[in-house]
């Protein structure tokens, strides 16, 4: 079975913090994505990866950043936590567009 | 501007009773279509996609949903809904050759015993 594994269901940091989010997919798709869901708003993309060490910027990238050295791996990083990044963080991967995504469980965060 | 719009934010079925879930979007071409479903604490699944074909599309845990060119809906269905269908559900749409799928606000279903 396909999986798309997030390494942390639940994370609580402080404002400040450097915040790392791990998102590792076992299907050998080239595309990966971080959404990140609020109620009433959906998913905005944050970032998205059609290879590795490439990244594009979604809807709403401003304080985050992305790093993907491993086709496998796909990070997303907060470089100084705010309060308003509180939310469930989503990461998902596809070998095209017309296959739909596979998405992890994803990492709720709390930054206090 | 392209979007995608869910009008209805919460719906409330007896169980065994039939849902129709809405989706409109607004794109200049016919996009890839599709119909997720996320159960609380959890990520999304796919439950079917429409791209081309049959504008009747059957997909998993019973849905199907129909593609309506004319009216740019992408409406899901079930005919008898069980109490552990009770999730969020989100249409997203997807453009051939563009690596960006966009989602709406999600529809939260809840069913009554």
């Amino acid at each position: 079975d396909v999986k798309v594994t997030q390494s942390s269901r639940y994370l609580v940091k402080r404002t400040g913090e450097k915040v790392f989010l791990e998102c590792v997919q076992d299907m050998d798709h080239e595309n990966m994505f971080w959404y990140r869901q609020d109620p009433g708003l959906g998913l905005r993309l944050i970032y998205f990866s059609y290879d590795v060490k490439m990244k594009e910027k979604g809807d709403i990238p401003e304080g985050y950043s992305v790093s993907r050295e491993k086709k496998e791996r796909f990070s997303l990083i907060l470089e100084s936590a705010s309060t308003n990044q509180t939310s469930m963080y989503l990461c998902a991967s596809s070998s095209g567009q017309s296959y739909g995504y596979t998405f992890g469980s994803g990492t709720r965060l709390t930054v206090v | 501007a392209q979007s995608v719009t869910q009008p209805d934010i919460h719906i409330t079925v007896s169980e065994g009773a039939s849902l129709e879930l809405r989706c409109n979007y607004s794109y200049g071409a016919t996009p890839y279509l599709f119909w997720y479903v996320q159960s609380p604490g959890q990520g999304l699944q796919l439950l079917l996609k429409y791209f081309s074909g049959d504008t009747l599309v059957q997909g998993i845990k019973g849905f199907e949903a129909e593609f309506k060119r004319s009216q740019s809906s992408f409406n899901l269905r079930k005919p008898s809904v069980h109490w552990s269908d009770a999730a969020e559900y989100f249409c997203a749409v997807g453009l051939y050759n563009n690596n960006d799928m966009r989602f709406g606000a999600g529809t939260r279903l809840t069913v009554k015993p």
